[in-house]
């Protein structure tokens, strides 16, 4: 079983919808989770960033972490057809600097 | 700001050679780690370089080795290049003591 869970999708919604990405985990010593849009030939792009529990809202998009289900999710509020891209989660624990554990991706189309 | 450089964006070797990539950081900052992105496995975690020295390794085999020069630039080497290597290498840069990486674009290795 991995560290992080994601479901590849795809996921095509129409433009204007509202968009769920989740992740699930099973360290519970992760402290630190991110989203990172990745478009085609691209390197990954950190959306979101959330230290431990909560909530974190920047614009069109709000991320949720509850670590006492080890789950996390990304809200995309109407999403646009430029929001068309792979969506990674990733995880860290305090003491590993650089290294974040990743899930393997989801990709979103969003359809005019 | 210029973001994360990486050099160079293409390449095709064959079997049994070996490959140099280099990676400049954002101005600033001192910590570089390396990920290798393959369809199959995702992201994965090669290893991360501050102040000139390894400071995290993941589980990938001898082959792969890095270094990080005085100016925080860094490359990575591969040596005996197998058709599995084939795969784009993400460089990226963080501040000292934070989480959120920066990556570069990538270099795509195929390896024939």
């Amino acid at each position: 079983q991995k560290e992080v869970e994601q479901d590849p999708g795809p996921l095509s919604v129409p433009e204007g919808a509202i968009v769920s990405l989740n992740c699930t985990y099973s360290n519970s010593a992760f402290q630190y989770f991110m989203w990172y849009r990745q478009y085609s030939r691209k390197g990954p792009e950190l959306l979101m960033y959330t230290y431990s529990s909560g909530n974190k809202e920047d614009g069109r998009f709000t991320a949720q972490v509850d670590k006492s289900s080890k789950y996390i999710s990304l809200f995309i509020r109407d999403s646009q057809p430029s929001d068309s891209a792979t969506y990674l989660c990733a995880m860290s624990v305090y003491n590993q600097g650089g290294k974040l554990i990743f899930g393997q991706g989801t990709e979103l189309s969003v359809k005019p | 700001k210029a973001g994360v450089t990486q050099t160079p964006r293409y390449l095709i070797k064959t079997r049994g050679q070996q490959v140099t990539l280099s990676c400049s950081p954002i101005s600033g900052h001192r910590s570089v780690s390396w990920y290798q992105q393959t369809p199959g496995q995702g992201l994965q975690f090669l290893f991360e370089y501050f102040s000139e020295t390894q400071r995290n390794k993941g589980n990938f085999p001898g082959r792969f080795s890095g270094r990080q020069f005085s100016n925080s630039r860094s490359e990575m080497n591969v040596s005996t290049l197998e058709l599995g290597d084939s795969a784009l290498y993400l460089c990226a840069s963080s501040l000292e003591g934070r989480k959120e990486l920066f990556f570069g674009e990538g270099s795509r290795l195929t390896v024939l």
